[in-house]
C-alpha cells in the first residue's frame, strides 16, 4: 500500500489566495482526519470524517477553513481566503473502524506558506 | 487544560543513556494510548500502542498509570538514531478515534 498521499509537499502563496490541500487515505480506512502543526500550537484536530461524513469539525478554526470528502479516496481541505497565521504543515491521517486499538497512519504533510 | 500535556524539553542525553518520559491526559475516561516519533519535517509515526499491562519493544517499554492518569515511554541504550519528538496520543472512550495529541518531547542523543 502507497500509504496516506497528500499534494502538494510545498505551497507558497500570498496572503488572501485559495488554497487547496489534497489528500487520498488508506484503502478501506474509513476514517479520515486533517491536523494542523505549529511550533505553537503543537499538532491540532482540525476536523475528521467516517464513511465520508464530518464528524466533528470543532477544531476548524473559523469560516475560511472547510473541508469535504466526496468519495472514500479523496479529501480537500480549502482555505478560502489564506492569511499569513494559516501558515503551518497540515496533515492528513487516516485509520480503520474503531476497534479500541486504532492506529493512525499519517500522510508526508503539506508545508503551507501564506505571505 | 489541553487534553493531553507533555513536557517539551529537550532531552539532551549521551548514547547509552536510559531515558523516560511522561505524558498527562485530562479525562479519565480515555480508551487508548499510543506513541508517536516525529522526525524533523517528518510525519509522525506510530512507535508502539500503550496496552494496560505495559508493554515492550525492543529498548521501548510503554506504560500506563490510570490511577494518576499518566503515560510513559522509556528507552534504555539511546542510540543516535533516537533523536526524534515524541508525541503521546489518547483516544477518550467518548469520543471513538478521535485521536489527541501532546505537543511533543524532544529527544536530543549526543555522541
Amino acid at each position: 500500500d502507497a500509504g496516506v498521499i497528500q499534494s502538494p509537499r510545498h505551497e507558497v502563496t500570498e496572503m488572501g489566495q485559495e488554497v487547496t490541500l489534497r489528500c487520498k487515505p488508506i484503502s478501506g480506512h474509513d476514517y479520515l482526519f486533517w491536523y494542523r502543526q505549529t511550533m505553537m500550537r503543537g499538532l491540532e484536530l482540525l476536523i475528521y470524517f467516517n464513511n465520508n461524513v464530518p464528524i466533528d469539525d470543532s477544531g476548524m478554526p473559523e469560516d475560511r477553513f472547510s473541508a469535504k470528502m466526496p468519495n472514500a479516496s479523496f479529501s480537500t481541505l480549502k482555505i478560502q481566503p489564506s492569511e499569513p497565521r494559516d501558515s503551518a504543515v497540515y496533515f492528513c491521517a487516516s485509520s480503520e473502524k474503531g476497534t479500541g486499538n486504532e492506529k493512525l497512519f499519517f500522510g508526508s504533510g503539506t508545508q503551507l506558506s501564506v505571505l | 487544560r489541553k487534553e493531553v500535556e507533555q513536557d517539551p524539553g529537550p532531552f539532551n542525553v549521551p548514547e547509552g543513556a536510559t531515558v523516560a518520559f511522561n505524558c498527562t491526559y485530562s479525562n479519565s475516561a480515555s480508551q487508548s494510548f499510543f506513541w508517536y516519533r516525529q522526525d524533523c519535517r517528518k510525519e509522525p509515526k506510530l512507535l508502539m500502542s500503550v496496552y494496560s499491562s505495559g508493554n515492550e519493544d525492543g529498548r521501548f517499554t510503554a506504560q500506563l498509570n490510570r490511577a494518576s492518569q499518566y503515560i510513559s515511554l522509556l528507552i534504555r541504550d539511546s542510540k543516535l538514531s533516537d533523536s526524534a519528538t515524541y508525541l503521546c496520543a489518547v483516544i477518550f472512550s467518548y469520543n471513538f478515534n478521535k485521536f489527541y495529541f501532546g505537543s511533543g518531547t524532544k529527544l536530543n542523543v549526543k555522541p
